[in-house]
């Protein structure tokens, strides 16, 4: 069980770049889940997959947002036109399938400072 | 909709003595209450779970939590602190229905061991 990647695990941007996050969640794991993390606060849900279909989306996730999970394996989390508050860690994690929930199993996070 | 509320957000302890997180949820249905640690540069780990089974849930490195409904608490306690127990711990509430999937963090507490 090599757990949840997450690639880079840093990244510094200036505003109005673009950036894309990588996650690769445990290999049976069917269910995939994006979460933001400001400091002082818990992660707080952002969007879920399972397979390739992205099943919730939360309000938080604007549509200078965008996640795919191309053939139900790893995922993408792409931010456009990026703003200072935009500076966050950004969690991903899976789950296996099978019962209506599964323990959600998260990778270390990438860091992200827009200056 | 269901939230939690940590009532500390820093806890410290001297290693040995017992330790207290206070969790208070509020949920319009029987909830499923988790807790998380977050130590510095690794991802989030589940400590336990109560899924309206039995209200006393034992978790892992001797972490225990009590379910009151009564009371709206899931308080985190564990006998005797170590030195490795340093980190942030979060409670988790998970949602319903469309929202199943998804968890709702408190803003964590972090817990310092004093040697």
């Amino acid at each position: 069980d090599t757990g949840v990647s997450q690639n880079p695990r840093h990244k510094i941007t200036k505003r109005g770049q673009n950036v894309t996050f990588r996650c690769d969640p445990i290999s049976e794991h069917n269910r995939l889940y994006w979460y933001r993390q400001t400091l002082g606060q818990g992660p707080e849900f952002l969007t879920y997959f399972q397979n390739e279909a992205q099943l919730e989306k939360s309000r938080l996730l604007s549509d200078r947002f965008s996640a795919e999970r191309p053939k139900g394996s790893f995922s993408t989390l792409e931010i456009q036109r990026t703003e200072q508050g935009d500076s966050a860690m950004y969690l991903c994690a899976s789950s296996r399938p099978g019962a209506s929930y599964n323990e959600q199993f998260f990778g270390p996070g990438t860091r992200l400072t827009v200056l | 909709a269901q939230s939690v509320t940590q009532l500390d957000s820093h806890v410290s302890v001297s290693e040995g003595t017992p330790v207290l997180l206070r969790c208070n949820y509020s949920s319009s249905y029987s909830p499923s209450l988790f807790w998380y640690v977050q130590h510095p540069n690794k991802g989030l780990q589940l400590l336990l779970k109560y899924t309206s089974a039995a209200t006393l849930v034992k978790g892992i490195n001797g972490f225990e939590a009590e379910f009151k409904k009564s009371e709206t608490s899931f308080h985190l306690t564990k006998p005797s602190a170590h030195m490795s127990d340093a980190a942030e711990y979060f409670c988790v509430v998970r949602g319903s229905g469309a929202g199943s999937y998804q968890l709702t963090f408190g803003k964590g507490t972090k817990l310092s061991v004093i040697p």
